[in-house]
């Protein structure tokens, strides 16, 4: 079975700060993982993605996650907060080619 | 490029009556994917479609709801007999198939009063 949890539903960090989301997930395959992020009122953008190759995947605007096994976890980070940054993020696990566990979404807030 | 297109972006309906959310993928995208995000929850996989099939509906209600991408014109997903609890947010994505990226789209938010 798949799933996909996001350990956080809120995290609130202040700018310049670093940022971390979590997720785990379990799968019963090697799994292709994916962080979305999603502003108000606009469609899920890709923030990485993870498909086997190399464990630190670096993104869009900053950010990486890193894959690790051993802990079924794909946690998403950032060394430094932007106030462009406050959305809503989403870890995703790619099942059978064409289906997409999301998350419950965590939501980010920025602090000036 | 304008990217995955999703119309309408709010839709309001009466319970009872029936909705049409359309979207059209991106130029050269042949699959599309549906996805409903319901308050409080994670976006859950409704449907796959490649032109003029249906590949994967497991995650389709198994009444009222329905789903096509016909060999012109965008996909549509059709909820008919509306009820309060299909208000959510309704997202569709595209990719050019297996291994490629997938673009999601600004997604419709459907009320149903």
């Amino acid at each position: 079975a798949q799933s996909v949890t996001q350990l956080d539903s809120h995290v609130s960090v202040s700018e310049g700060t670093p940022v971390l989301l979590r997720c785990n997930y379990s799968s019963s395959y090697s799994p292709s993982l994916f962080w979305y992020v999603q502003h108000p009122n606009k469609g899920l953008q890709l923030l990485l993605k993870y498909t086997s190759a190399a464990t630190l995947v670096k993104g869009i605007n900053g950010f990486e996650a890193e894959f690790k096994k051993s802990e079924t976890s794909f946690h998403l980070t950032k060394p430094s907060a932007h106030m462009s940054d406050a959305a809503e993020y989403f870890c995703v696990v790619r099942y059978r080619r064409v289906q997409f566990y999301f998350g419950t979404g965590t939501s980010l807030t920025v602090i000036p | 490029n304008a990217g995955v297109m999703q119309n309408p972006r709010h839709l309001v309906r009466r319970r009872g009556q029936e909705a049409r959310l359309r979207c059209s993928p991106m130029k050269g995208h042949s699959h599309v994917y549906w996805y409903r995000q319901l308050p409080e929850e994670g976006l859950k996989f409704m449907v796959y479609l490649q032109k003029e099939n249906i590949i994967d509906e497991s995650g389709m209600p198994k009444e009222r709801f329905s789903a096509e991408f016909p060999k012109e014109g965008p996909s549509i997903l059709r909820i008919q007999q509306v009820v309060r609890g299909d208000s959510a947010a309704y997202f569709c994505a595209s990719s050019m198939g297996d291994g490629y990226g997938y673009t999601f789209g600004s997604g419709t938010r459907l009320t149903v009063v």
